[in-house]
């Protein structure tokens, strides 16, 4: 059975930081993973999807890389703002199946 | 193009009853999910549906059912609800072509069971 743990479960840092996010999952046969932001009380918004071929991939600040057969993620945060101040979630989707497993979060505080 | 749309966006029910939610997806995307996220489980697969079959289903009761329609829209529906399955339903949609398989999420519908 797939599992999914990111680690810190939380971070507070201030403002201009670069940080790293980590992600490690069980079961290396994956399809793709997929990092998604969520502030308090709202829906997910998808940061970045990396399939099972690919080692990294990079948006605005944002880059995330994948070492399948080690089971790890991460996703870094160049020169961090307050506005990033959000749950991050990493999420796997298996070989078979278009279902995706997620880690408890990251909550992510920055500080100005 | 617009995203994935959900209502109702907040739902007070009463142990017993029963409830649907409906998600749209982005137009032209035929697989539609749905997940459960609470506080002590996280964020959890209910179920999938890609030209109206249900291809895969996450271990919930049969209490939770769902369907899809012809034009790629969705419903899920829990019957005799319980205390516990308050919860933020959120449906995500996805193209399923080609490759692109990213999953894009509607805003969620707040379950709350008194």
């Amino acid at each position: 059975k797939q599992e999914v743990t990111q680690i810190p479960a939380a971070l507070s840092v201030p403002e201009g930081e670069n940080l790293v996010l980590n992600c490690s999952f069980t079961d290396s046969a994956i399809y793709n993973l997929q990092w998604f932001r969520q502030d308090p009380g709202k829906g997910l918004t998808s940061l970045l999807l990396i399939q099972s071929s690919q080692r990294e991939q990079t948006s605005g600040r944002l880059n995330a890389s994948l070492d399948k057969s080690s089971g790890r993620s991460t996703l870094y945060i160049a020169a961090s703002q307050p506005g990033d101040s959000a749950t991050y979630l990493c999420a796997v989707r298996p070989r078979y199946g278009n279902k995706l497993v997620f880690g408890a979060g990251t909550i992510l505080r920055v500080k100005s | 193009k617009a995203g994935v749309t959900q209502t109702p966006r907040y739902l007070i029910k009463t142990r017993g009853q029963q409830v649907t939610l409906s998600c749209s997806p982005i137009s032209g995307h035929r697989s539609v999910s749905w997940y459960q996220q609470t506080p002590g489980q996280g964020l959890q697969f209910l179920f999938e549906y890609f030209s109206e079959t249900q291809r895969n289903k996450g271990n919930f009761p049969g209490r939770f059912s769902g369907r899809q329609f012809s034009n790629s829209r969705s419903e899920m529906n829990v019957s005799t609800l319980e205390l516990g399955d308050s919860a933020l339903y959120l449906c995500a949609s996805s193209l399923i072509r080609g490759g692109h398989n990213e999953q894009f999420f509607g805003p969620g519908t707040r379950l709350t069971v008194l």
